[in-house]
């Protein structure tokens, strides 16, 4: 079993739908849990970083963590075509220890 | 602007010639790593550096080697590249390991015949 799980998709949903995006995890040691997106042919880039469990808002991108259930989301309003990309969570301990990446969720947003 | 320089950007060559990527970062960054991607995979860590000359092993280091002699840069190095090394690969950058998001470089595609 791995470490972070990640519904590997494709998503395809309609311009104006709300997303979600989700990863499960086992290890209860994460304490740091991170969003990334990855455009074609481009490196991953931060969009959204917690600690610990609870919501974090930024815009139209909304980040939640269970840790009770060890699964974290992230939910994207009013999806729009440029929010089309590959999303990649990302968990760690902290301190030194290093940080586990999903496989990714391909979204695709149809205009 | 801050950010994590790849080169080269995409490279095919044949099995057993070295080649070298290089990676440089401008944010003065500790901590430097090195991923491959691939399909259903992931990203899985090759080797990481937390400072200059301190290297260390991560999931899937055979066949690569890295040095760390300058905090800016950290190459990765296939000796004797095979066709199982064919793969995407990301240079990432942070403050320091853990707690602290990476910015990544945009990646090299490396195709070895």
């Amino acid at each position: 079993q791995k470490e972070v799980e990640q519904d590997p998709g494709p998503l395809s949903v309609p311009e104006g739908a709300i997303v979600s995006l989700n990863c499960t995890y086992s290890n209860s040691a994460f304490q740091y849990f991170m969003w990334y997106r990855q455009y074609s042919r481009k490196g991953p880039e931060l969009l959204m970083y917690t600690y610990s469990s609870g919501n974090k808002e930024d815009g139209r991108f909304t980040a939640q963590v269970d840790k009770s259930s060890k699964y974290i989301s992230l939910f994207i309003r009013d999806s729009q075509p440029s929010d089309s990309a590959t999303y990649l969570c990302a968990m760690s301990p902290g301190g030194y220890q290093k940080v586990t990446f999903g496989t990714g969720t391909k979204l695709q947003v149809i205009p | 602007e801050a950010q994590v320089t790849q080169n080269p950007r995409y490279l095919i060559t044949v099995t057993g010639k070295k080649l070298t990527v290089t990676c440089s970062q401008n944010m003065n960054h500790e901590y430097m790593s090195w991923y491959r991607q691939d399909p259903g995979l992931g990203l899985r860590q090759i080797y990481y550096s937390m400072n200059v000359e301190v290297t260390d092993k991560g999931d899937v280091p055979e066949g690569y080697k890295v040095s760390r002699k300058e905090k800016r840069n950290f190459p990765l190095i296939l000796e004797s590249p095979s066709p199982n090394q064919t793969s995407l690969y990301f240079c990432a950058s942070s403050p320091r390991q853990g707690n602290q998001p990476q910015h990544f470089g945009d990646g090299t595609r490396l195709s070895i015949l």
